[in-house]
C-alpha cells in the first residue's frame, strides 16, 4: 500500500495567517492526490481533487499544488471556520490511502 | 442536493455482525459508485471497499476480505455495509461516500454520509 505522510501533525495559527500543509507519498502518484477538511464529530469534506482542482463550493483561499511524491495544501488567509483537521488521500492505486492528518488550531 | 443519510449508532459484542445503511437522495443512485470508509478514534480514515449500485459489483479492501459484504437496494436508493466477526478494534465511525465519476471508480469522495458509530465491546 502507498503510505501518505503529512507534516506537521499539528500547527497553531491566527486568523489571517497563510498556512501550508505538506503531504508526501511513499511512491509517485502523479497528480492523484486529494485533500479533505474534517471538523470534530463530522464527516470529511472534499476540498481539492487531482492535486490542484477546487471542489465545487470550496472558497478560493484554498489551493493545492504538487505532483509525483510531494504535495501542498495552502490556505491563503485563515478564517475562523478553517480550524479543523486536514487529510490528504491518494487515489492512484487501490487501496486508496489517507495521511494521518494535520490539525490546525487557534494560536 | 446530494444527501447520504446513514443509520444510527450500534453497540455490538465481539463476534457479532453489524449492518449499516446509507440512503441516497438528490442524484441518480445507480449513476455513481458508493464507497465505505471507516475511521477509528483519533486515526485517519481507512477505505473498506466500493459497490457499483447499477450492477451490484463490489470490490473490497484486502484487510476486510471475507468479513465485509456490500449490497444495495435500488428500489429505495440505499446501500448497505455488513461487517461480521466483529473485534474490539473494529470500533470506529463508518462512513458511506460517493465517488464523483459514473463509469468507473476514481477512488476519491465528493459527498459523505454523516457517519455511524459502531462500538464493539463485551
Amino acid at each position: 500500500d502507498i503510505q501518505m505522510t503529512q507534516s506537521p501533525s499539528s500547527l497553531s495559527a491566527s486568523v489571517g495567517d497563510r498556512v501550508t500543509i505538506t503531504c508526501r507519498a511513499s511512491q509517485s502518484i502523479s497528480n492523484y492526490l486529494n485533500w479533505y477538511q474534517q471538523n470534530p464529530g463530522k464527516a470529511p469534506k472534499l476540498l481539492i481533487f487531482a492535486a490542484s482542482s477546487l471542489h465545487s463550493g470550496v472558497p478560493s483561499r484554498f489551493s493545492g499544488s504538487g505532483s509525483g511524491t510531494d504535495f501542498t495544501l495552502t490556505i491563503s488567509s485563515l478564517q475562523p471556520e478553517d480550524f479543523a483537521t486536514y487529510y490528504c488521500q491518494q487515489s492512484y492505486i487501490t487501496p486508496p490511502t489517507f495521511g494521518q492528518g494535520t490539525k490546525v488550531e487557534i494560536k | 442536493q446530494v444527501q447520504l443519510v446513514q443509520s444510527g449508532a450500534e453497540v455490538k459484542k465481539p463476534g457479532a455482525s453489524v449492518k449499516v445503511s446509507c440512503k441516497a437522495s438528490g442524484y441518480t443512485f445507480t449513476g455513481y459508485f458508493i464507497h465505505w470508509v471507516r475511521q477509528a478514534p483519533g486515526q485517519g480514515p481507512e477505505w473498506m471497499g466500493w459497490i457499483n449500485p447499477n450492477s451490484g459489483a463490489t470490490l473490497y479492501a484486502q484487510n476486510f476480505q471475507g468479513r465485509v459484504t456490500m449490497t444495495r437496494d435500488t428500489s429505495i436508493t440505499t446501500a448497505y455495509m455488513e461487517l461480521s466477526r466483529l473485534r474490539s478494534d473494529d470500533t470506529a465511525v463508518y462512513y458511506c461516500a460517493r465517488d464523483p465519476y459514473g463509469d468507473y471508480a476514481k477512488y476519491y469522495f465528493d459527498y459523505w454520509g454523516q457517519g455511524t458509530l459502531v462500538t464493539v465491546s463485551s
